[in-house]
């Protein structure tokens, strides 16, 4: 079965650290690949997506990801967190194959601390 | 920039009521979707839509139905709300033969007490 896997439910990072936001994912093909986030009490934003070229990919808020074929990675990353990272991360897949649904993780709480 | 509307922001019913939730899109696509997010769980997606009066089952459709009469309106309706029901509700859109992802909605927080 296709699926999407955030290891951690929880990152807690301290203001001014890197800060790396884990996704695998199991489809067929070669997919394509969005990070969104969600601010307390608020739809799914935008972050950043992944469809071929250059296996690093930059978004929104200064964050990035690096896609990684032979793992099945897409990592969010952030080079100096700020407090006002803190919110809710969605890692997702739409298989190359489908043209309607995504696959969404479960999310990660990323806690950025003071 | 599509925008994506979603009526209410919270809203709170009574068990056994029938709520209508709706999504009004104000560009021209096709695929609409409507998701509801409970903590541990993600999002899990009720029903979709690919086209004006055409409807398909997610992985949750128990206690849902869907309307879409029109394109840029797709509501979403629990015949007799439960508790269980209590739950964030997104609504989402996606132009067909684009390479991006969905855009979403504000959501609707709906508490069945």
């Amino acid at each position: 079965a296709q699926s999407v896997a955030q290891p951690e439910d929880q990152v807690k990072v301290a203001e001014g650290n890197p800060l790396t936001v884990k996704c695998t994912y199991s489809v067929s093909g070669n997919p394509y690949l969005f990070w969104y986030v969600q601010y307390p009490n608020r739809g799914l934003q935008f972050l950043l997506k992944y469809i071929t070229g250059d296996n690093l990919v930059k978004g929104s808020y200064g964050f990035e990801a690096e896609f990684n074929k032979s793992q099945t990675s897409f990592h969010l990353k952030k080079p100096s967190a700020l407090v006002s990272d803190s919110a809710l991360y969605f890692c997702a897949v739409r298989p190359s194959n489908r043209d309607d649904k995504i696959i969404f993780g479960k999310g990660t709480r990323l806690h950025i601390l003071p | 920039d599509v925008k994506v509307t979603q009526s209410s922001r919270y809203l709170v019913k009574r068990t056994g009521e029938k709520v209508f939730l709706e999504c009004v899109q104000d560009m021209d696509h096709e695929n609409m979707f409507w998701y509801r997010q409970d903590p541990g769980l993600g999002l899990r997606l009720i029903y979709f839509s690919y086209d004006v009066k055409m409807k398909e089952k997610g992985d949750i459709p128990e206690g849902y139905s869907v309307s879409r009469e029109k394109k840029e309106r797709f509501s979403l309706i629990l015949e007799s709300a439960s508790t269980n029901q209590t739950s964030m509700y997104l609504c989402a859109t996606y132009q067909t033969g684009t390479f991006y992802g969905y855009t979403f909605g504000s959501g609707t927080r709906l508490t069945v007490v």
